[in-house]
């Protein structure tokens, strides 16, 4: 149980293009799904939170309108970024929270490596 | 708001031996301390957490402590193999409710077989 996918697991695109990440969980309903942001051999950088129904928070530094985030079910939440430009590229890697159980205990998504040329 | 300092940042030891992580908090506010493994390339699994009313947790090789006054936490892996060669994180929350991590910097721990 309690498994988030996330798609797609790698894309390349150009300057300028707009990706779209999704993240679902399959077999549970997320309550609180969260988007981060990982450099090699760094940690994770949380970027935004998103509760279904909701505006995402986005963390201080983070673009809103650069980072643009979409919470429109219990089980899926999207990442888009806009005009994609090479300082973009990284793993994203997205998280869920379940609305049963233990609320506080996240399952990470698979990541999606982001390269933009 | 919450910090989380890890320490080390990299762990290197002999299969079969001990590997302990440490990790510091400084909001006593913080109630729930979850450690992942993230291999190379691939997403942080959830491996053991402890919530601030037990002391505690033990799963098999791995256990984790907590000592709330001195707001401190650790992983401890015993009996160390290869396939526990990963990086790990800790992470402190204010768990049920508006519940966001924070997660240390990260300990890169090789086992050598």
């Amino acid at each position: 149980g309690a498994v988030v996918s996330q798609h797609p697991s790698w894309v390349i695109c150009k300057s300028g293009t707009s990706v779209k990440i999704e993240c679902r969980s399959l077999d549970f309903q997320a309550t609180t799904m969260f988007w981060y942001r990982q450099f090699p051999k760094q940690s994770l950088m949380l970027m935004a939170t998103s509760n279904e129904g909701s505006k995402a928070t986005y963390e201080q530094g983070v673009e809103k309108d650069k980072f643009l985030i979409n919470h429109a079910s219990l089980t899926l939440s999207t990442l888009t970024v806009t005009s994609a430009h090479p300082e973009d590229s990284s793993f994203y890697i997205c998280s869920a929270s379940s609305t049963s159980g233990f609320t506080d205990t996240q399952y990470f998504g698979p990541g999606t490596r982001l390269t933009v040329l | 708001g919450e910090n989380v300092e890890q320490h080390p940042s990299t762990l290197s030891v002999q299969e079969g031996d001990s590997a302990v992580i440490k990790c510091t908090y400084s909001d006593s506010a913080s109630n729930y301390f979850p450690w992942y493994k993230q291999e190379l390339g691939k997403r942080p699994q959830l491996i053991i957490d402890i919530r601030s009313n037990v002391g505690e947790k033990k799963d098999q090789r791995i256990a984790v402590t907590l000592n709330k006054t001195a707001k401190h936490f650790s992983l401890h892996i015993t009996e160390t193999q290869p396939e526990d060669s990963a990086v790990y994180f800790c992470a402190a929350s204010i768990g049920g409710g508006s519940y966001i991590p924070t997660f240390g910097r990260g300990t890169s721990l090789i086992v050598h077989p």
